[in-house]
């Protein structure tokens, strides 16, 4: 089975703080995503990255960035946390290309508190 | 661009009674679709997808879903819910082109089941 963990399922940072995320999957997947989820607002992808070293901007990704140092790991850095990034987020992976490789596998999330 | 418009934010049924949960997505390209589920405090996992081929998709706990190319639609239903379905259930889209994209996601669907 596919595992893509994250490192912690609680977070609780103060306003300004430097902040990361860390996933990590096992599958030996491409492609790695991260997103948050809100409310009302359902999920919505902050930045993805196809291959080691690479990375794309999502539909929100004002205030975050990411590094990809190695295929298995993909952290979220919120440079300056506000209390508007508080949420859950979501880390998923995928194998590369199309048809059956398309399913996205997600972490267990992690819940950030901003105060 | 592609959007993902899931009509009821909740649904409450009584159990052992049968559910609809409604989608319909809007796309300038051919896409893939994707029902996820999410349990309380945990990640997404797949309940099913379309691909391509048979319209209708059969997933786990005894879902299925209906690809309606015309009317751009893709409801999933259960004949018979149980109190352990209680869940949020997304809809999601992707395009076929194979990128690493993430995927679109719907609003959330709140299954409320009551005995």
């Amino acid at each position: 089975d596919v595992k893509v963990t994250q490192s912690s399922r609680y977070l609780v940072k103060r306003t300004g703080e430097k902040v990361f995320l860390e996933c990590v999957q096992d599958m030996d997947h491409e492609n790695m995503f991260w997103y948050r989820q809100d409310p009302g607002l359902g999920l919505r992808l902050i930045y993805f990255s196809y291959d080691v070293k690479m990375k794309e901007k999502g539909d929100i990704p004002e205030g975050y960035s990411v590094s990809r140092e190695k295929k298995e790991r993909f952290s979220l850095i919120l440079e300056s946390a506000s209390t508007n990034q508080t949420s859950m987020y979501l880390c998923a992976s995928r194998l590369a290309g199309a048809g059956e490789n398309n399913e996205q596998f997600f972490g267990p999330g992690t819940r950030l508190t901003v105060l | 661009a592609q959007s993902v418009t899931q009509l009821d934010s909740q649904v409450p049924v009584f159990e052992e009674a049968p559910v609809e949960l409604r989608c319909n997505y809007s796309s300038s390209v051919s896409v893939y679709l994707f029902w996820y589920v999410q349990y309380p405090n945990q990640g997404l996992q797949l309940l099913l997808k379309y691909l391509s081929g048979s319209t209708l998709v059969k997933g786990i706990n005894g879902f299925e879903a209906e690809f309606n190319k015309s009317q751009t639609s893709f409801h999933l239903r259960k004949p018979s819910v149980h109190i352990s379905d209680t869940a949020e259930y997304f809809c999601a889209v992707s395009d076929r082109g194979g990128g690493a994209d993430g995927l679109t996601f719907g609003k959330g669907t709140h299954l409320i089941i009551q005995p």
